[in-house]
């Protein structure tokens, strides 16, 4: 069965440092992943997503992601944090061929001090 | 760019009683909208998929006869709660699929809270 672990309930970062997010997916086929973020009041926004080729992807404000399949991982990175990026981010996972039906992980709440 | 509405933002409701929550593509038709639904620091779940002009089809788990979906248009889903309780307090989300480029847009959200 498909599936996504967020094994980080709540990260905490300075402002200015780096920043990585974990995201483990379990998954028969070639997956379609995407990283969303979440902020209170508003709807989910997409920040990058992968389904072929390269498997460095980039986002939008400066995000990252990179697809390694031997480890089933697809992490989410950002080199410098702001505080405007505190905010809840999931990875998720399409389920079949249906772009938007979606397996999410639990959600990562990133808290970030000035 | 395109934006889905979610109406309304939070709903209190009676034991028992029914409700409403819409979703909207407000500049864009969507053929496919999807609704989901999350419990407090616990992921969202998929409940079902909605076709405009067909039925929808819900994941394994979820009762139809209480969550009732109805895609009227290319533009609007409507979820409703029937005979609610409160173990159907919960955050309810939509997705809406851009027809001509399969992008996916998501609302702001329903918190609903049956007392």
């Amino acid at each position: 069965a498909q599936s996504v672990t967020q094994p980080d309930i709540h990260i905490t970062v300075s402002e200015g440092a780096s920043l990585e997010l974990r995201c483990n997916y379990s998954y028969g086929a070639t997956p379609y992943l995407f990283w969303y973020v979440q902020s209170p009041g508003q709807g989910l926004q997409l920040l990058l997503k992968y389904f072929s080729g390269d498997t460095l992807v980039q986002g939008i404000k400066g995000f990252e992601a990179e697809f390694k399949r031997s480890q089933s991982s697809f992490n989410l990175r950002k080199p410098s944090v702001h505080w405007s990026d505190a905010a809840e981010y999931f990875c998720a996972v399409a389920r079949g061929s249906t772009l938007g039906r979606l397996y999410f992980g639990r959600g990562t709440q990133l808290t970030v001090w000035p | 760019g395109a934006v889905v509405s979610q109406h309304p933002s939070w709903v209190i409701c009676k034991s028992g009683t029914s409700v409403k929550i819409e979703c909207r593509s407000l500049d864009f038709q969507a053929t496919t909208m999807f609704w989901y639904r999350q419990f407090p620091k616990q992921s969202l779940m998929l409940m079902a998929t909605s076709n405009e002009g067909s039925k929808a089809t819900y994941e394994q788990g979820v009762e139809k006869d209480k969550f009732l979906i109805n895609h009227a248009s290319l533009t609007l889903s409507t979820l409703t709660v029937t005979s609610a309780h409160p173990e159907d307090s919960s955050f309810y989300i939509c997705s809406a699929r851009f027809a001509a480029n399969e992008k996916l847009f998501f609302g702001s959200g329903t918190q609903l809270s049956v007392l």
